[in-house]
């Protein structure tokens, strides 16, 4: 099967750069899919196919991949960006959507 | 604006069964392809089934593959989950979320519901 892996946790103070990471073996030949949840609340999709972003979604965020890892980056990082993030993509092995474990991102 | 309103949640005794549904409004449904997913409180999320347009493409993660059944009524515009010998491991809450993908599916979901919960305990 094809196992995604993220850090359990990011911290970044507001106003700076946040980048996500989600490991997989040559993950830049796959369409990745980012999604953010808060707490008590369902999961948005923020980035799909790598670096799409679904309308509504602010250009802070965006979506890059290479080699073996995939990246969500949000700039200009805000109060309400904390949150716990999840990579996705299709596990051609097992034939089924995979996620990444999750990485839950604190603004300082 | 696309809705997914989940229900059908509740607790039940391992070995019982449970059927979840899901009713959409704010796109043409029969357009696309909706799928179950799921998360067990505090931990990470997991694609629980799929079916296409026309319910001619449908699959299953393995380990509910036989105890559960996915489908959907487009005439009013639902999808459902059939839950069978249900376990402890199942235990989660259950979410409906629509394909990205108009008529093939892409596997990534562009709008979920808030989820319905299912418990599992004797």
């Amino acid at each position: 099967s094809y196992v995604l892996t993220q850090p359990p946790s990011e911290s970044v103070a507001p106003g700076q750069t946040a980048r996500i990471t989600c490991g997989g073996n040559n993950i830049d030949n796959e369409n990745v899919h980012w999604y953010q949840q808060k707490p008590g609340q369902a999961p948005i999709l923020v980035v799909y196919d790598s670096s799409d972003r679904p309308s509504g979604i602010p250009e802070r965020f965006s979506g890059s991949s290479s080699g073996n890892t995939a990246t969500l980056t949000i700039t200009r990082v805000e109060a309400g960006d904390e949150a716990g993030y999840y990579c996705q993509t299709w596990d051609g092995t097992g034939d089924h959507p995979v996620f990444g474990g999750g990485t839950k991102l604190t603004v300082l | 604006e696309v809705q997914l309103v989940e229900s059908g949640g509740a607790s039940v005794q391992p070995g019982r069964s449970l059927r979840l549904s899901c009713a959409a409004s704010g796109f043409t449904f029969d357009d696309y392809a909706m799928h179950w997913l799921r998360q067990v409180p505090g931990k990470g999320l997991e694609w629980v089934a799929g079916i296409n347009w026309n319910s001619d493409n449908i699959n299953y993660v393995d380990s509910v593959k036989g105890r559960f059944t996915i489908s959907r009524d487009n005439t009013k515009n639902s999808l459902y989950l059939q839950m069978n010998s249900l376990r402890a491991d199942d235990m989660a809450l259950y979410y409906c979320a629509k394909d990205g993908g108009l008529i093939n599916p892409l596997y990534y979901f562009d709008f979920w519901g808030q989820g319905t919960l299912v418990t599992v305990s004797s």
